[in-house]
């Protein structure tokens, strides 16, 4: 069975950092396309960040320069490095496997960030 | 910066049919952006319903449909059931290694 499980959320003081991990069983990160979607309290899913099987990383503009994805082969598990944190990175955040017709599934059950002093 | 636009809300009576649209701000949506529709109902994480434009996703009963109606992405819902009051939310491939979600529908069946 495909399984994501996502770890590494908390509260964090705006202008901290924070990594999240997503541990991966039933396939392999390092061959396919993984991304991170994310999703503010009360608010619409948001794209963030993906990584492709060939190491590509793309990123939503409103992460890019602080948020940095990458995976550990050898622990077939996915990451999301947060850096200079803001209140608006509140959220929950979601890792996905990302499909060969570029749709996600599965989804991971999610880790809550709380950026706030 | 391209916006992708949903129905704030809808509702449909038990038994009838809707169809969510998922648009550009500039342009048209076609099959070239990838639309995939997802559900979601609160506390959990959203649950794929179609890709690529009209796929069903494993296990998605075939009342779900997804197409190209005009110049947007939609999904129809045919024979609404309460359990399909959600948020239901699609993406589109933009290019270039980026994607970009809509706001999201929300649907009330009653």
């Amino acid at each position: 069975e495909v399984q994501l499980v996502e770890s590494g959320g908390g509260l964090v003081q705006p202008g901290g950092s924070l990594r999240l991990s997503c541990a991966a069983s039933g396939f392999t990160v390092s061959s396919n396309f993984m991304t991170w979607v994310r999703q503010a309290p009360g608010k619409g899913l948001e794209w963030v960040s993906i990584i492709y099987s060939g190491g590509d990383t793309f990123y939503a503009d409103s992460v890019k320069g602080r948020f940095t994805i990458s995976r550990d082969n050898s622990k077939n598990t996915l990451y999301m490095q947060m850096n200079s944190l803001r209140a608006e990175d509140t959220a929950v955040y979601y890792c996905a496997f990302v499909g060969a017709y570029n749709w996600f599934d599965p989804w991971g059950q999610g880790t809550l960030v709380t950026v706030s002093s | 910066q391209t916006v992708v636009t949903q129905e704030p809300s809808f509702s449909v009576s038990p038994g009838g049919t809707v169809t969510l649209t998922c648009g550009l701000s500039s342009g048209s949506v076609s099959t070239s952006y990838y639309p995939s529709w997802y559900q979601q109902t609160p506390g959990q994480a959203p649950r794929t319903l179609i890709y690529s434009t009209n796929t069903r996703s494993s296990g998605v009963p075939d009342r779900f449909s997804g197409s190209i109606l005009g110049n947007k992405a939609a999904l129809t819902i045919t024979g609404a059931q309460a359990d399909d009051e959600s948020d239901y939310y699609c993406v589109l491939y933009m290019g270039g290694g980026i994607w970009v979600f809509g706001g999201g529908t929300k649907l009330t069946v009653l």
